[in-house]
């Protein structure tokens, strides 16, 4: 079964300090992963996937196949990066699988 | 605005009682999903539809359903509400049939007392 574990309900960080927002997935095939969004007050929306391998806001996450890992990361904490950060995985094509989210962090960034 | 919308914004209803939530998708968009958010949960997932179709199922109880009109709207209703129901309910919407870029609504928030 297709599962996406955030293990941190709730992370605090000083402005200026490193982030990393832990995303582990359980999937037997070649999943894409992804990272959503949801500022205050926002609509939840796409932050970056792994395939594009981008940065976007500071933010960069690398896919580790052995450690079944996406953690988000950003080397600097900024106050409005504080948010909730949802972890999602898009498995292989099989007409029944849309995207499947974690449960989320809620960042909060202190300055 | 052409992005997603959904109707109404908040809703407060008693136990045992059915309510619908409507949701439009953004323009040129046939797919729509529908989720639950809730503290314990998270982002669940509920069901989607393509272009009047329904397409895949999650965690939705038989109490909830949902249906997707020729306009490509969709509503979700949900009836013999508990107070557990009470939730924001996220719609969203997307070109393809099974889209990693999903456009989220603002979301209704129900709560059921």
């Amino acid at each position: 079964a297709q599962r996406v574990t955030q293990p941190e309900k709730l992370l605090s960080v000083f402005k200026g300090a490193p982030v990393e927002l832990k995303c582990n997935y359980s999937y037997s095939g070649s999943p894409e992963l992804f990272w959503y969004v949801q500022y205050s007050r926002q609509r939840l929306q796409l932050l970056l996937r792994h395939i594009s391998r981008e940065s976007i806001k500071g933010f960069t996450a690398d896919l580790n196949k052995g450690e079944t890992s996406f953690h988000l990361k950003k080397p600097f904490a900024q106050e409005e990066d504080s948010a909730m950060y949802y972890c999602a995985l898009n498995g292989e094509y099989s007409g029944n699988t849309p995207l499947v989210f974690g449960k989320g962090t809620r960042l909060s960034v202190i300055a | 605005d052409s992005g997603v919308t959904q109707t109404p914004k908040h809703l407060i209803t008693a136990t045992g009682q059915r309510v619908t939530l409507r949701c439009s998708p953004r323009s040129g968009d046939l797919s729509v999903y529908w989720y639950q958010q809730s503290l314990d949960q998270g982002l669940q997932f509920l069901i989607q539809y393509y272009n009047g179709e329904e397409r895949a199922k999650g965690n939705i109880l038989e109490r909830f359903s949902a249906q997707q009109f020729p306009d490509l709207h969709s509503e979700l209703n949900l009836s013999s509400l508990e107070l557990g129901d009470s939730a924001l309910y996220f719609c969203a919407s997307s070109q393809r049939i099974n889209s990693y870029e999903q456009y989220f609504g603002p979301g209704t928030r129900l709560t059921v007392t």
